[in-house]
């Protein structure tokens, strides 16, 4: 069936240093790749997505890369912050549906 | 907007025992969606909804039942609990026309059956 395969599970950086988590996806009609962070006993809040019309999605420190043919899409966060630090979720859709499929999350660390 | 709502925060089932968890959006939105998230895991479809009256089953609908009378409400209702159903459920919406849309989330209600 369709999944998403997330990597790191874990991953410590130190404040100002850079941070990549890849996800894999094997749905080739999904169009649709959404970021969730979320932080401790809290809701997951969406940090930035991309279309698959798009290579490439920026937000100030957050970035978005998106491979199609390889079917994989990474999330770049530059000059990492201690506020930084959560638990990051991909996810893909279903087909061209609403319907996602997460990852299984990867926690980050920015240590001071 | 209050935004998307979730009552009971928290919960604890017996085996057997029945609930129903609530969700309500004020946001006008036409879709809403139920996740289970286990710990350490990512969240789970177990149901959705794309407008009033109309449901369907997502990746792990066993032991549950949704239903969409408003477009407002989408309560998830667990028949005979189960320890596997030990989870935070997390009830989101989005406004939709099939290609991909924010998911904005509840704050999630913590169930444990014993």
């Amino acid at each position: 069936g369709e999944n998403v395969e997330q990597h790191p599970s874990t991953l410590s950086v130190q404040e100002g240093d850079s941070a990549v988590i890849k996800c894999t996806y094997s749905d080739s009609a999904s169009n649709y790749f959404p970021w969730y962070k979320q932080e401790l006993g809290k809701r997951p809040q969406l940090i930035i997505d991309i279309r698959s019309n798009v290579g490439e999605k920026k937000d100030q420190r957050i970035a978005v890369t998106l491979n199609k043919t390889a079917k994989h899409f990474s999330l770049h966060i530059t000059e990492t912050q201690p506020e930084d630090s959560a638990v990051y979720f991909c996810a893909a859709s279903m087909g061209v549906t609403d319907k996602l499929i997460f990852g299984t999350g990867t926690r980050l660390q920015v240590f001071p | 907007n209050a935004g998307v709502t979730q009552t009971p925060k928290f919960r604890i089932l017996k085996i057997g025992q029945s609930m129903t968890l609530q969700c309500a959006q004020d946001m006008n939105h036409n879709y809403m969606y139920w996740y289970r998230q286990d710990p350490g895991m990512g969240l789970k479809l177990i149901y959705y909804s794309v407008g009033a009256g109309i449901t369907d089953k997502g990746e792990v609908p066993n032991g549950y039942n949704v239903s969409r009378s408003t477009t407002e409400d989408f309560p998830l209702r667990l028949e005979l609990a189960a320890p596997s159903q030990t989870s935070v459920y997390f009830c989101a919406s989005s406004y939709s026309r099939g290609q991909g849309y924010e998911q904005y989330f509840g704050p999630g209600t913590r169930l444990t059956v014993t």
